[in-house]
């Protein structure tokens, strides 16, 4: 979905170094997510936002951080990569109504810690 | 604890048939599910939602049915096309509540 863009789209990088993932999006949504994907595992929830002074926890948010820059963008750090943090990342958007609240993600960043 | 769970790891069909894809939930306080389609290389993509006080909905080529008394729930794709290959994964949240929880999915191969 054009709408959420995700940088880089991949990366690879050593244990030990502290890296950052790039969200933004054009749909001006407030409320924002990172998930992680692991082969044949559903998504799970890092961390999300509901605005831009608003940072919750998600379910495996140990080892990660998060900076909500702007309604637009929500980065998602890694402060000391480890193996066990490879995998695929989404970011999504959400704006709820009294019918629908679904998300729209964005492209994914494939993450390899060697 | 809760989970949302998917019957069939994979499923195959030929072009131009239906398909059916089923899914599990065992949170009974869910209220709110969600179909989504994942192409390769590309992020989940929103197919059809159906709150908790219907029990089928229809979009293009697709319907949705919802089964509260077993908790399951089934996405049914009509005339099955190609390009309907990819992965789809059930999700289930309580409504305006950020507790969405996501099956592993299920890989559709759509066979010329």
């Amino acid at each position: 979905d054009a709408d959420v863009t995700q940088t880089p789209r991949n990366r690879i990088t050593k244990t030990g170094k502290r890296i950052m993932l790039e969200c933004s999006q054009t749909k001006g949504h407030d409320r924002m997510y990172w998930y992680r994907q692991d082969p044949g595992l559903g998504l799970r929830l890092i961390y999300y936002s509901f605005d831009v002074k608003d940072i919750n926890k998600g379910e495996i948010s140990d080892g990660y951080s998060v900076s909500r820059q702007a309604q637009a963008k929500f980065s998602l750090s890694l402060e000391s990569a480890i193996p066990n943090q490879t995998a695929l990342y989404f970011c999504a958007t959400s704006a709820p109504t009294h019918k629908s609240d679904t998300q729209y993600f964005g492209p994914g960043t494939r993450l390899t810690v060697l | 604890g809760e989970s949302v769970g998917l019957h069939l790891p994979t499923l195959s069909v030929q072009e131009g048939d239906n398909s059916i894809i089923n899914c599990a939930y065992s949170n009974s306080a869910s209220d709110y599910f969600i179909w989504y389609k994942q192409e390769s290389g590309k992020g989940p993509q929103f197919i059809i939602d159906i709150r908790s006080n219907m029990d089928k909905r229809q979009g293009q080529r697709v319907t949705v049915l919802l089964n509260k008394t077993v908790k399951h729930l089934s996405l049914q794709i009509a005339a099955t096309q190609p390009g309907d290959s990819a992965v789809y994964f059930c999700a289930e949240n309580t409504f305006l509540n950020n507790d969405m929880r996501f099956g592993a999915g299920t890989r559709l191969t759509v066979k010329p």
